[in-house]
């Protein structure tokens, strides 16, 4: 049970250049959940999605697209990268909305810059 | 919109000594309360959480927290910190399926 992982772990872009951040599940939860963490500002989210097929927009969602095609895996795409997004992106998911289902299980991160 | 607020940004410590970081939120219905850890180079672990019942909550590592409703806050506190607790720590607060996440406190523990 490998839990949240994430593809790749880190990553050089040139200003404009495209990328897809890879998360996959193997828990079987619904919710899956796009985060960026930034010095002094915590983990911000990006993008979440409340099941397959569904997406939605959290707080930062400009420049950013997601897919979730299959349950388990939720895409993070960046079509024209700009140094802006230079930040450690973390996954998330977890089973469900309520009690003890809303607890998240976190990726290891994907550490991105963008020249 | 819900925020919140981990007023201690940098905080160190020797060993030994007693841990207190400061948890605050802003919304006054129901939450679901946690704390998140993040050792060096390492992703985000769930260190304890609350949603109901006692409001004294005990996580791993000897980690506690004090859910005070009428002060919205949910304060973590260690009483011996070791060094292997350097680390950033984050509050978090769940609403709607969507965490809010504090700006973290970072703790250094002195051998």
């Amino acid at each position: 049970n490998a839990g949240v992982t994430q593809t790749p772990k880190f990553r050089v872009l040139k200003t404009g250049q495209s990328m897809t951040l890879l998360c996959a599940q193997d828990m079987n939860h619904e919710y899956m959940y796009w985060y960026r963490q930034d010095p002094g500002m915590g983990l911000r989210l990006i993008h979440y999605s409340v099941g397959e097929g569904t997406t939605a927009k959290g707080e930062v969602p400009d420049g950013y697209n997601v897919s979730r095609l299959k349950k388990q895996n939720f895409l993070l795409g960046l079509e024209s990268a700009a140094p802006s997004q230079t930040s450690v992106y973390f996954c998330a998911s977890s089973k469900g909305l309520a009690g003890v289902w809303e607890t998240q299980y976190f990726g290891p991160g994907t550490r991105l810059l963008v020249l | 919109a819900q925020s919140v607020s981990q007023h201690n940004h940098h905080v160190i410590l020797s060993e030994a000594a007693s841990l207190e970081l400061g948890c605050n939120y802003s919304y006054g219905g129901t939450v679901n309360l946690f704390w998140y850890v993040q050792y060096p180079g390492q992703h985000l672990q769930l260190l304890l959480k609350y949603f109901s019942g006692d409001p004294l909550v005990k996580g791993i590592k000897g980690f506690e927290a004090e859910f005070i409703k009428s002060k919205f806050s949910f304060n973590l506190r260690k009483p011996s910190v070791q060094w292997s607790d350097t680390a950033e720590y984050f509050c978090a607060v769940c609403q709607g399926g969507k965490l809010i996440f504090g700006q973290g406190t970072e703790l250094s523990v002195k051998p």
